[in-house]
């Protein structure tokens, strides 16, 4: 059974920095890219990361490039979100996402929930 | 960016009555498009994808159709398991993947 976990997740204060993991489970982690799509309270859905299979290729959202670091761990099934310099506005659900073939998402993680918040 | 744009916002429908829900993109996007169904409290959930395809395990009451720049998704017999929030998303031009703001369809 094809399966995403996210961990991680918890409340900050601006500025501060946040890691979440995603741990994927019933495919072969390693031959597929994997994205990162956040939703804030109430809102729709935003793409923010996306991570080839093979590490070579990394594309950030305009809203978290320089701040967010998506990176995995093939050895271990698990992909990361390392979050520095949050914001009020980054407060969302983080759902990991399994990508097929460079297009859409086909596997979801039930989401952690980030909270930035003084 | 591909900006996508989706109508209604919000959908009222009685049971068993068909739902027809549109997406539009800002430039064209071929037939690079997918439909999500997300109901409260729960992640998204692959309905369509190539505009018209659909992903494994979705009923044949869930259709899409459309190329270009415009795009629906059809609920033939809306059951009570339907009533979630639909989201397009296209994958033609990216980065950035972009989404539809969501249509929500609600019980009449």
């Amino acid at each position: 059974q094809v399966q995403l976990v996210e961990s991680g997740g918890g409340v900050v204060q601006p500025g501060e920095s946040l890691r979440l993991s995603c741990a994927a489970s019933g495919f072969t982690f390693s031959g597929y890219g994997m994205h990162w799509v956040r939703q804030a309270p109430g809102k729709g859905l935003e793409w923010v990361a996306f991570i080839r299979y093979d590490t070579n290729i990394k594309y950030y959202a305009d809203s978290v490039k320089d701040r967010f670091i998506i990176s995995r761990d093939n050895s271990k099934n698990t992909l990361y979100l390392q979050m520095n310099s949050l914001r009020a506005e980054d407060t969302a659900i983080y759902y990991c996402a399994k990508d097929q073939a460079l297009r859409y998402f086909d596997v979801w993680g039930q989401g952690t929930l980030v909270t930035v918040s003084s | 960016e591909t900006v996508m744009t989706q109508s209604p916002a919000t959908l009222s429908v009685s049971p068993g009555e068909r739902a027809t829900l549109s997406c539009r993109a800002s430039q064209t996007i071929s037939s690079n498009l997918a439909w999500y169904q997300q109901k409260p409290g729960q992640a998204p959930r692959l309905l369509i994808y190539g505009a018209s395809t659909r992903a494994s395990g979705i009923p044949a009451r869930f259709s899409g159709s459309g190329s270009g720049t415009e795009f629906t998704l059809t609920i033939s017999s809306l059951q009570s398991e339907d009533f979630a929030v639909y989201y397009c998303q296209q994958y033609n031009n990216w980065p950035p993947l972009t989404f539809g703001g969501g249509t929500k369809v609600e019980i009449k």
